[in-house]
């Protein structure tokens, strides 16, 4: 069975300080790994994807995540928090043509 | 860039209506999906379909129904809404490696 734990519903981060939202997935194949944001009032949108190319994969807005087989995860970081990234963040894996969704981090950037 | 695309943004309807919730994709893509979002509770899939007039239960699909007569819309039906029902509801479509999400329908249930 797929699934994707989100460890922490909120995070809270100065301006300037390390982003870091976690995620771990459960999956009995290689899976494809998601990380979508949704800003206040809007759709979910692709932030970066993992399709087993390179472990590390760079996204929009300056965010990365690393797939790590060993410890099953797939953390999204950014080394200097701004103050629009204040978003929910959801991590999600695919299997076949489903995608399984984990249940958001609520991202607050403190001024 | 692919659209999705959801009739409302906002509905408000009264327990026991009939509510169709609409959604069309401009990219030819096979799959589509119904996702309801709640706090707290992240994604849940509601349906989801692969082919014009197929339809395949997600994980919450009680008191919901779904129709896809033509590849680009698929539809979301409440037969009698209930309060319970409040929530916002997200379409998608999907290649094998991304979805592409509408910007959602926040339904109120009075």
């Amino acid at each position: 069975a797929q699934s994707v734990t989100q460890l922490g519903s909120h995070v809270s981060v100065s301006e300037g300080a390390l982003v870091l939202l976690r995620c771990n997935y459960s999956s009995s194949v290689p899976p494809y790994l998601f990380w979508y944001v949704q800003y206040p009032n809007q759709g979910l949108q692709l932030l970066l994807k993992y399709t087993s190319a390179a472990t590390l994969v760079k996204g929009i807005n300056g965010f990365e995540a690393e797939f790590k087989k060993s410890e099953t995860s797939f953390h999204l970081t950014k080394p200097s928090a701004h103050m629009s990234d204040a978003a929910e963040y959801f991590c999600a894996v695919s299997f076949g043509n489903q995608f399984y969704f984990g249940t958001g981090t609520s991202l607050t950037v403190i001024p | 860039d692919v659209k999705v695309t959801q009739s409302s943004r906002y509905l408000v309807k009264r327990t026991g209506e009939k509510v169709f919730l609409e959604c069309v994709q401009d990219m030819d893509h096979e799959n589509m999906f119904w996702y309801r979002q709640d706090p707290g509770l992240g994604l849940r899939l509601i349906y989801f379909s692969y082919d014009v007039k197929m339809k395949e239960k997600g994980d919450i699909p009680e008191g919901y129904s779904v129709s896809r007569e033509k590849k680009e819309r698929f539809s979301l039906i409440l037969e009698s809404a209930s309060t319970n029902q409040t929530s916002m509801y997200l379409c998608a479509s999907s290649t094998r490696e991304k979805l592409f999400f509408g910007s959602g329908t926040q339904l109120s249930v009075l």
